[in-house]
C-alpha cells in the first residue's frame, strides 16, 4: 500500500529562517505529488504540485519544491520564512494509475516566531 | 466563484446514532472526494466518485459508513451507529477531473463530528 512520510511533526522557527520540510512516499510508478497547507480556522489548500516535467516547481508565497525520483522524496522549501507561514503543511501523493485519490502524510505544524 | 460547501459545520451526536454529512461541490467539477481528519489518524482517504463511474469505496473503514452522489453533484456521507472513533472532521473535496492529469483538489471547511 501506498504511505507518505512527513519527517518533522512541529518544525518552530524564526522569521527569516530557511525552511525545509522532508516527505517521502513508498509506491513505484507514476506519481503526482502535492503539498497543501493549513492555516489556523482556514480550508486545506493547494501550495504547490507536480505531474510532470520540472522536477523543481514553485508554488505560492515564494514555496517551492524538488521531486527527487530516486528517493521518493518531494520536499518543500522557503529560503526566508514569515510569521504569516505559521501553519499545518501536508504532503501527499496520488498514484496516477489509481484514480485521484490523495494519501496524505502525518502533516507538519509549522510555528515561526515574529 | 463558490468554493466547496460542507454541511453541517458541527454535529454532536449520541454513540449508535446515525448521521449524514453533506457536500456541495464546486459547479462543474466531476470529481468527488470524502477524507476524514482525526488526530491519531491524520488525513484519511474515505471515497471518491469519478462522473458515472463507480465510486471507489477502498478508504471506507467499516459497512457503517456508505456515501452517495445524487445527479453528479451533491454527495452525502452517512454514518450509521456511529462510535466515538468516528468523531473527527469530515472533508469534502472536488477536482475538475481525476487521475494522470493531476488535478488539484479544492477542500471545503468540513463537518466537525462528536460523538458522545
Amino acid at each position: 500500500a501506498q504511505s507518505v512520510s512527513q519527517h518533522n511533526h512541529h518544525v518552530i522557527l524564526s522569521e527569516a529562517a530557511s525552511l525545509e520540510l522532508g516527505c517521502n512516499y513508498s509506491y513505484g510508478g507514476t506519481v503526482n505529488l502535492f503539498w497543501y497547507v493549513q492555516y489556523p480556522g482556514q480550508h486545506l489548500q493547494l501550495l504547490l504540485k507536480y505531474f510532470s516535467g520540472d522536477p523543481l516547481v514553485k508554488g505560492i508565497k515564494g514555496f517551492e519544491a524538488e521531486f527527487i525520483k530516486s528517493k521518493f522524496s518531494f520536499n518543500l522549501r522557503k529560503p526566508s520564512v514569515q510569521w504569516s507561514d505559521t501553519a499545518e503543511y501536508f504532503c501527499a501523493v496520488n498514484a496516477a494509475q489509481q484514480g485521484g485519490k490523495l494519501i496524505f502524510g502525518q502533516g507538519t505544524e509549522l510555528s515561526v516566531k515574529p | 466563484g463558490a468554493g466547496v460547501s460542507q454541511s453541517p459545520s458541527n454535529k454532536v451526536t449520541e454513540k449508535g446514532k446515525d448521521v449524514e454529512l453533506r457536500c456541495d461541490p464546486i459547479s462543474g467539477h466531476t470529481a468527488l472526494y470524502w477524507y476524514r481528519q482525526s488526530l491519531g489518524q491524520g488525513l484519511e482517504f474515505l471515497i471518491y466518485f469519478q462522473g458515472n463511474s463507480a465510486p471507489d469505496k477502498s478508504g471506507l473503514p467499516s459497512d457503517r459508513f456508505s456515501a452517495e452522489r445524487t445527479g453528479g453533484s451533491v454527495s452525502t456521507l452517512t454514518i450509521q451507529r456511529t462510535q466515538q472513533e468516528d468523531s473527527a472532521v469530515y472533508l469534502c473535496a472536488s477536482s475538475r477531473g481525476s487521475g494522470g492529469a493531476g488535478y488539484e483538489q479544492y477542500f471545503g471547511p468540513g463537518t466537525r463530528l462528536t460523538v458522545t
